[in-house]
């Protein structure tokens, strides 16, 4: 069955460290891979996405994610994060065919550390 | 400007008494779905539209109707609301065709609360 795998519920980093959120998918075939962000009281917004091409993509507010075909992961990566960063996020998957729903992950939310 | 609108923004109805949360987009898109989001369970779909009458369940759709009539709309219904679909709902749209589902655009949210 398809499925997507966030395994972080929540997770608290430092204001200027790195940040690494998990995403693993079980599907058939290469899918195509999006990361969304939701801050506060707000709708989701996308950050990036995977369609084909370079396995590393990048995306607004910084952002980068690395799809590995091997690992059957798309792991969403940031440098420096901000307080600005603080939000849920969610890893979500779609397949190359017709007739196909996106899935999403339950998400991780993200706390900022002062 | 292209959009996913979603009315009413928040709505706080009583037990059994029928109601329809509007959806709509202005980009042509095939793909429209309905999720909500409730703490610790993240998005879960409810129903979700390949295209005009062509609608499907998605994970969780007791108690909910949906129809596509038209391209751009995509009503909720919930024809006996109960406290357990007390929840924020979120409508997405997204193209669908051959090559696949690409990324969704969603509304901004319906807070619904049934007492």
């Amino acid at each position: 069955a398809q499925s997507v795998t966030q395994p972080d519920i929540h997770i608290t980093v430092s204001e200027g460290a790195s940040l690494e959120l998990r995403c693993n998918y079980s599907y058939g075939a290469t899918p195509y891979l999006f990361w969304y962000v939701q801050s506060p009281g707000q709708g989701l917004q996308l950050l990036l996405k995977y369609f084909s091409g370079d396995t590393l993509v990048q995306g607004i507010k910084g952002f980068e994610a690395e799809f590995k075909r091997s690992q059957s992961s798309f792991n969403l990566r940031k440098p420096s994060v901000h307080w600005s960063d603080a939000a849920e996020y969610f890893c979500a998957v779609g397949a190359r065919s017709s007739a196909s729903k996106i899935i999403f992950g339950s998400g991780t939310r993200l706390s900022i550390r002062p | 400007e292209a959009q996913v609108t979603q009315n009413p923004r928040y709505l706080i109805t009583v037990t059994g008494k029928k109601l329809t949360v509007t959806c709509s987009q202005n980009m042509n898109h095939e793909y429209m779905s309905w999720y909500r989001q409730d703490p610790g369970l993240g998005l879960r779909q409810i129903y979700y539209s390949m295209n005009v009458e062509v609608t499907d369940k998605g994970d969780v759709p007791e108690g909910y109707k949906v129809s596509r009539k038209e391209k751009r709309n995509f009503p909720l219904i919930l024809e006996s609301p109960s406290p357990n679909q007390t929840s924020l709902y979120f409508c997405a749209s997204s193209f669908s065709g051959l090559g696949g589902t690409y990324e969704q655009y969603f509304g901004p949210g319906t807070r619904l609360t049934v007492t």
